[in-house]
């Protein structure tokens, strides 16, 4: 079964603060870790995926397989960045490349 | 490039009423999804097609929802009778794969209110 917990509802932090959003994960086989950002009245839309490992808009993210776990960072955080982040995995072969998302963080980054 | 195009983008309805919403992927995206989004949890998939069959419906109540997507086009997705727990965002979501999940366009979704 795949799974995804992001323990952390609500994250408030100042702008210029770094920013650390958790994301861990269950799932048996290999997983492809994504993370995805919903800036309010927009649309759901893909911020970062592990296997391209890049930097998009501030935010690196780092697979660590011994931790199952799939952090999303940003050194400096700014207002633009306040929304809700979801930390998604997909699965493997078949009908596993379905994404199953976590509950989601709502990032508010105060001026 | 035109995106996923859902209507309406709000329905309210009473409980035991039927409800239909429509989704058209973006122009060559074999592979299509719906996702529900109760308030404050992450989307949960509903059922994926791969053209016009279904590829997994394992998460569909069955006993009120369908879904369909006659010529692997658009697809509709009905409820009946609608149940309070079901007020949710429905969210289609199309790629021109089913091989990865990188790629996947989501479109604005529909809001469901239950009453």
């Amino acid at each position: 079964a795949q799974r995804v917990t992001q323990p952390e509802k609500l994250l408030s932090v100042f702008k210029g603060a770094p920013v650390e959003l958790k994301c861990n994960y269950s799932y048996s086989g290999s997983p492809e870790l994504f993370w995805y950002v919903q800036y309010s009245r927009q649309r759901l839309q893909l911020l970062l995926r592990h296997i391209s490992r890049e930097s998009i808009k501030g935010f690196t993210a780092d697979l660590n397989k011994g931790e199952t776990s799939f952090h999303l960072k940003k050194p400096f955080a700014q207002e633009e960045d306040s929304a809700m982040y979801y930390c998604a995995l997909s699965g493997s072969g078949g009908s596993n490349y379905k994404l199953t998302f976590g509950k989601g963080t709502l990032l508010t980054v105060n001026p | 490039e035109a995106g996923v195009a859902q209507s309406p983008r709000y329905k309210i309805i009473e409980k035991r009423q039927s409800v239909a919403f429509w989704c058209n992927p973006i122009s060559g995206h074999a592979t299509l999804y719906w996702y529900q989004q109760i308030l404050g949890q992450g989307p949960k998939l509903l059922i994926q097609f791969q053209n016009n069959g279904v590829v997994d419906d394992s998460q569909l109540p069955k006993d009120r929802f369908s879904a369909e997507r006659l010529k692997g086009v658009d697809s509709t997705l009905k409820i009946q009778p609608a149940k309070l727990e079901d007020s949710a965002v429905y969210l289609c979501a199309s790629s021109l794969t089913a091989r990865t999940a990188y790629g996947y366009t989501f479109g604005s979704g529909t809001r469901l209110t239950v009453v």
